[in-house]
């Protein structure tokens, strides 16, 4: 059974940094990519980013570029997301998803709520 | 790429027959798949590909479309179909849809 497990979420003051953790299991975590989706309260979903299978490339949304950086411990099954120079429009639950072979998202974590406020 | 999902909101009654749309900025070749998510949980895959069935959904789920136009039909809506229905294209970058939330009458 794929399982997702998101950690480190809770409340950061505007500027500061802020890392989640994303313990993968039920699966060949080193075959596939993987993402991070975003839900603002009361609002849709939104891709923030994704990593290849290998970490060998990242690819983000424009708002967060330069600010947050993907990446993965194949040899832990876990999956990163370091979050730099948060904003309040950055308040989210942010979920893991686990990636098919083609780029959609086939499994997710329960989510972790990151909440950017002074 | 936008995706502008109709109706917003949708009310039918248990047994019902339901049709939900979303439709591309642009062509999204059938890159498109649709999520199901209930309050409080995460988002679970329902199709993928336009019409291809994730294993573990009812067959009451079905997906259709092309071009710029899809559809995601329930065929008798059953009350725990309760939930917000999101579409995602992944032909050109990976955008969501706003959801339609679907309530039981």
């Amino acid at each position: 059974e794929v399982q997702l497990v998101e950690s480190g979420g809770g409340l950061v003051q505007p500027g500061r940094s802020m890392k989640l953790s994303c313990a993968a299991s039920g699966f060949t975590f080193s075959s596939f990519a993987m993402a991070w989706v975003r839900q603002a309260p009361t609002k849709g979903l939104e891709w923030v980013a994704s990593i290849s299978y290998d970490g060998g490339n990242t690819y983000y949304r424009d708002s967060v570029k330069g600010r947050f950086t993907i990446s993965r411990d194949n040899a832990k099954s876990s999956l990163y997301l370091q979050m730099d120079s948060l904003r309040s429009e950055d308040t989210s639950t942010y979920y893991c998803a686990k990636v098919d072979w083609e780029p959609f998202f086939d499994y997710w974590g329960q989510g972790v709520m990151v909440t950017v406020s002074s | 790429i936008q995706l502008t999902q109709s109706p917003s909101l949708l009310s039918a009654s248990v047994g019902d027959r339901v049709t939900l749309s979303c439709k591309g900025s642009q062509n999204i070749n059938n890159y498109l798949a649709w999520y199901q998510q209930k309050l409080g949980e995460a988002p679970k895959l329902l199709i993928y590909k336009t019409n291809s069935l994730q294993t573990g959904i009812p067959s009451r789920f079905s997906g259709s479309g092309s071009g710029t136009d899809y559809t995601l039909t329930i065929s008798s809506l059953h009350s725990e179909d309760l939930a917000t229905y999101y579409c995602y294209q992944y032909n050109n970058g990976f955008t969501f849809g706003s959801g339609t939330k679907l309530e039981i009458k």
